[in-house]
């Protein structure tokens, strides 16, 4: 499935680094998020973008800072993260924000996050 | 907001083995949909099923709108189904919130 990539796939960082992860999309779409899954935890939206303009922040800390420069890139700046912040970060993609009810979201693979 | 509560939260299965995994809703819903995450992370559309029942090979899956219920039956598990599914729904807001998730390990 290359329709939504990810990168890196893997990321160690310590509580004073600076880092970003990456998601492009290939699939025309004009809806973006990011989605934190932490250890036996349901899926955590935490921010959705649409043509561009972030419409929804789910009260997330601002150490977490996107960035959506256009329809196919998403990108999810992190700086002096957690421990607790360890986790897989998955980005996804749809046609639109609001869905139609035959529609779906296209996940990437992911980023496993380790913060030391 | 809309909840979405999935049971078991974990199941064990011997390969070759049934079983049937269920969500429930708290409110009506325009779709509901199953995903299934790999061990590696990757989510994967199963099936659109608002309502009725649909097959996709060993897989099939029953909506009773009307109840706010979905099941999602495994037959003749293999090692391969191992992973997290997910149902979501699509509520009125047309958001497509997810449930809490059934972990399941086939063992060979």
């Amino acid at each position: 499935e290359t329709g939504v990539t990810q990168t890196p796939r893997h990321l160690v960082m310590g509580m004073t680094n600076k880092k970003s992860l990456k998601c492009e999309q290939h699939l025309g779409h004009n809806a973006m998020y990011w989605y934190k899954q932490s250890a036996k935890k349901p899926l955590e939206l935490m921010f959705v973008y649409s043509l561009e303009e972030r419409v929804e922040n789910n009260s997330v800390p601002s150490r977490f800072s996107p960035e959506c420069p256009n329809s196919s890139h998403l990108f999810l700046h992190l700086h002096t993260l957690q421990p607790e912040d360890s986790a897989l970060y998955l980005c996804a993609s749809s046609p639109r924000e609001g869905l139609a009810p035959s529609e779906t979201q296209y996940f990437g693979p992911g980023t496993r996050l380790l913060v030391l | 907001g809309i909840q979405v509560e999935q049971s078991p939260p974990d199941l064990i299965l011997q390969e070759g083995a049934n079983s049937t995994l269920r969500c429930n809703f708290s409110d009506s819903v325009n779709n509901l949909q199953w995903f299934h995450q790999n061990p590696w992370g990757q989510l994967i559309n199963l099936f659109y099923i608002p309502s009725g029942t649909k097959q996709n090979g060993r897989l099939s899956a029953t909506t009773v709108a009307t109840e706010r219920y979905s099941l999602l039956y495994i037959s003749s598990s293999q090692t391969t189904d191992s992973g997290v599914y997910f149902c979501a729904v699509i509520t009125g807001f047309q958001k497509l919130v997810f449930g809490t998730g059934t972990r399941l390990l086939v063992s060979p």
